[in-house]
């Protein structure tokens, strides 16, 4: 059971556009930055943001993210078959100090 | 560019101890820079964050886990390793290594995954 709360799934049809929501509290998303990842089954995760809205050089401007509060957000712009993955969003907490994974968002293209 | 590969056991046997290696190239593990992680995934469940260490720093490990895990540097073979002990049929699952470049950035870097059965 983790201490932050995705969606289980999101669809959408393609070119349209999803929004993954991570909500948590001031232990963690509040007083944390907060990281997206990207996660074919049975392949490495992949980092899509860092530092709550940073995106690494290589991944496509697709992808957005926000953070209010202790609520960050993840959006997917312009959705193609190839985003049906299952997305974490993820931080540390205070209390006790231990990097958490949400529990994963399943996008489905309609 | 700092690159990772596992390797280890592929079975278990339950209450045994599952022992992974982490190798690390392109950089020195003794770089503070980097955090080195261990995360694994069960089947049916979703990513979880075993632990991470870093060199002449703090080890963190999962309160679920903390009882039974040890992370490890062996700064000779630039690796990194996992140790778990007493394991069950819940620890089943594919376990990945990762750096990141700070302790609360992410993990940009991931090895491929080593998957670990355990059995009776």
């Amino acid at each position: 059971q983790s201490v932050l709360t995705q969606p289980p799934s999101v669809s959408a049809a393609p070119g349209q556009r999803v929004t993954i929501s991570c909500s948590g509290s001031d232990s963690n998303i509040g007083g944390h930055y907060v990281s997206w990842y990207q996660h074919f089954p049975g392949a490495a995760p992949k980092l899509l943001i860092y530092e709550d809205v940073k995106r690494p050089s290589d991944i496509s401007d697709r992808f957005s993210a926000s953070k209010s509060g202790t609520s960050a957000t993840l959006d997917i712009t312009g959705l193609q078959t190839g985003d049906e993955a299952l997305y974490y969003c993820g931080t540390w907490d205070y209390s006790p100090i231990t990097h958490v994974f949400g529990p994963g968002t399943e996008v489905t293209v309609l | 560019q700092v690159q990772l590969q596992e390797s280890g056991p592929g079975l278990v046997k339950v209450s045994e101890t599952l022992s992974l290696t982490c190798s690390v190239s392109g950089d020195s593990i003794t770089n503070s820079r980097h955090f080195w992680t261990w995360v694994r995934q069960s089947p049916g469940k979703g990513l979880e964050w075993i632990g991470n260490t870093q060199f002449r720093g703090t080890t963190y490990t999962s309160p679920s886990l903390e009882r039974r895990v040890s992370i490890s540097m062996d700064t000779s073979r630039d690796e990194f390793s996992l140790d778990l002990t007493s394991v069950t049929s819940a620890d089943t699952g594919l376990y990945f290594c990762g750096s990141s470049d700070a302790l609360d950035g992410g993990i940009d870097i991931w090895g491929q995954g080593t998957l670990v059965s355990v059995s009776s």
